[in-house]
């Protein structure tokens, strides 16, 4: 089954403990990205990946790090969590970026206490 | 930023009725796309429309865009209890810094009662 599959989905923690949000796609898509969805801001993007070893900012950037080393995974670093960073988090993949629809994972809830 | 209005903000039909959901945006798009997320899960692509189409058919979804007024309008005919869900839509712009960034609007509650 064509999924994007982000872990974990629920997690707790307190501020500055380094954290990684997994995502993982297994339709060989070339794009990658994530967004955070909060209360009356909607969802904005955070980083994307056009391809392995290509990142770049989105519009909310600052206290997270990407990487992508495999096609198929582009996992979230939170290296000092705080409380502002609490968020719900999609992690969503397509085949090109341009003109493709985006398959989302089902979302991962932090809350930095 | 979000560039996206979504007009209503919340709808409440009965099975069976029509539901329209309406959309602005400010910039020039390569297109346009609408997700729906159920209750605290991930979104889900309904359909998209590029820059240069004016109607699109998925279903019993009918979406229209208008560029010249920046706008779009998605309808959800015999409308279900199932359908009950947020229906967002979502612009990739023509150009900018961003590639393939969906910039979102706030989002339309729609909820359909049996």
């Amino acid at each position: 089954e064509a999924q994007v599959t982000q872990n974990p989905r629920y997690l707790i923690t307190v501020t500055g403990k380094k954290l990684t949000v997994t995502c993982s796609q297994n339709m060989n898509h070339e794009y990658m990205s994530w967004y955070r969805q909060d209360p009356g801001l909607g969802l904005r993007q955070i980083y994307y990946s056009m391809n392995v070893e290509v990142t770049d900012k989105g519009d909310v950037p600052e206290g997270y790090k990407v990487s992508r080393k495999e096609k198929r995974n582009f996992p979230l670093i939170l290296e000092s969590p705080s409380p502002n960073q609490t968020s719900l988090y999609f992690c969503a993949s397509s085949l090109s970026g341009d003109n493709q629809p985006q398959h989302f994972g089902d979302g991962t809830r932090l809350s930095i206490l | 930023s979000q560039q996206g209005e979504e007009d209503p903000q919340a709808l409440s039909i009965q099975e069976g009725e029509n539901a329209t959901m309406n959309c602005s945006y400010k910039t020039s798009i390569n297109n346009l796309q609408w997700y729906r997320q159920n209750s605290g899960r991930g979104l889900v692509h309904l359909i998209l429309i590029r820059s240069n189409e004016r109607e699109k058919h998925s279903g019993r979804l009918r979406v229209t865009l208008d560029t010249s007024k920046k706008s779009s309008s998605l309808l959800i005919t015999a409308s279900r209890a199932a359908d009950t869900a947020s229906y967002f839509c979502a612009t990739v712009a023509l150009w900018g810094t961003s590639y393939g960034k969906l910039t979102f609007g706030q989002g339309t509650i729609l909820t359909v009662h049996p």
